[in-house]
């Protein structure tokens, strides 16, 4: 079955602007995880999103949210970027709660932030 | 919070050589930990998992085992293999609801085998 999907895979944006990121999660699986990968900072939790409703939040800024919509697909946005918003965004989707399974990850979204 | 911590790479191995990736957290009861790796230009992937203390898990080669009373679940293979170079993430899943009940990685190790 197809795994899970990000769109789209690389992008260049100015400080300033916003950016919307995509994940279509594995067929059936209902949540879907962000995370933000630095080579500095590893992998970061941003937000987990089941049945369209965040369940849960790491410690980011308010300028980064998100939305899950009815068939499960999941965006991102990150708005006034920053420079170092500069980073690789993974979406990962499980069949329950994250916490409770197994993550499918995607190829990730590659952000660079001039 | 949770934590977890792995060695600082990159390891660099001669194929068929030992590996070991330390990996030790901070946790309060009992978490669940898992290996992840991630190939060159993939996403993650799972390698293997122990969720309670004594565990082994394996696949491909890989072990860990869950060590509580040394807070430790160090990934380790005989033999390495030039298709085993990638990332290699340590992660813990708290137990208890709330902000714990979700995946805390360490910051990964690059392990590099030469033929």
């Amino acid at each position: 079955k197809a795994g899970v999907t990000q769109t789209p895979r690389y992008l260049i944006k100015t400080r300033g602007q916003q950016v919307t990121l995509s994940c279509s999660p594995i067929s059936g699986h209902r949540s879907v995880s962000w995370y933000q990968q630095t080579p500095g900072q590893g992998l970061q939790f941003l937000f987990e999103y089941f049945s369209e409703t965040q369940r849960n939040k790491g410690n980011f800024p308010g300028r980064f949210s998100g939305r899950q919509f009815s068939n499960s697909r999941s965006e991102m946005n990150v708005s006034t970027l920053e420079l170092g918003d500069s980073a690789l965004y993974l979406c990962a989707s499980s069949l329950g709660l994250a916490a409770t399974g197994e993550l499918f990850f995607g190829e990730g979204s590659r952000l660079t932030v001039l | 919070g949770n934590s977890v911590t792995q060695m600082e790479g990159p390891v660099t191995l001669s194929e068929e050589a030992f590996l070991t990736i330390n990996c030790t957290y901070t946790a309060t009861g009992y978490p669940s930990l898992f290996w992840y790796v991630q190939y060159p230009g993939e996403g993650l992937q799972l390698l293997l998992k122990a969720t309670k203390a004594d565990d082994k898990g394996s696949n491909k080669g890989f072990e860990a085992t869950y060590r509580k009373e040394t807070t430790s679940f160090h990934l380790e293979k005989g033999s390495v293999q030039v298709s085993d170079s990638a990332v290699y993430f340590c992660a813990l899943r708290g137990d208890s609801g709330g902000s714990n009940y979700k995946l805390t990685f360490g910051k990964g190790t690059l392990l590099t085998v030469n033929p």
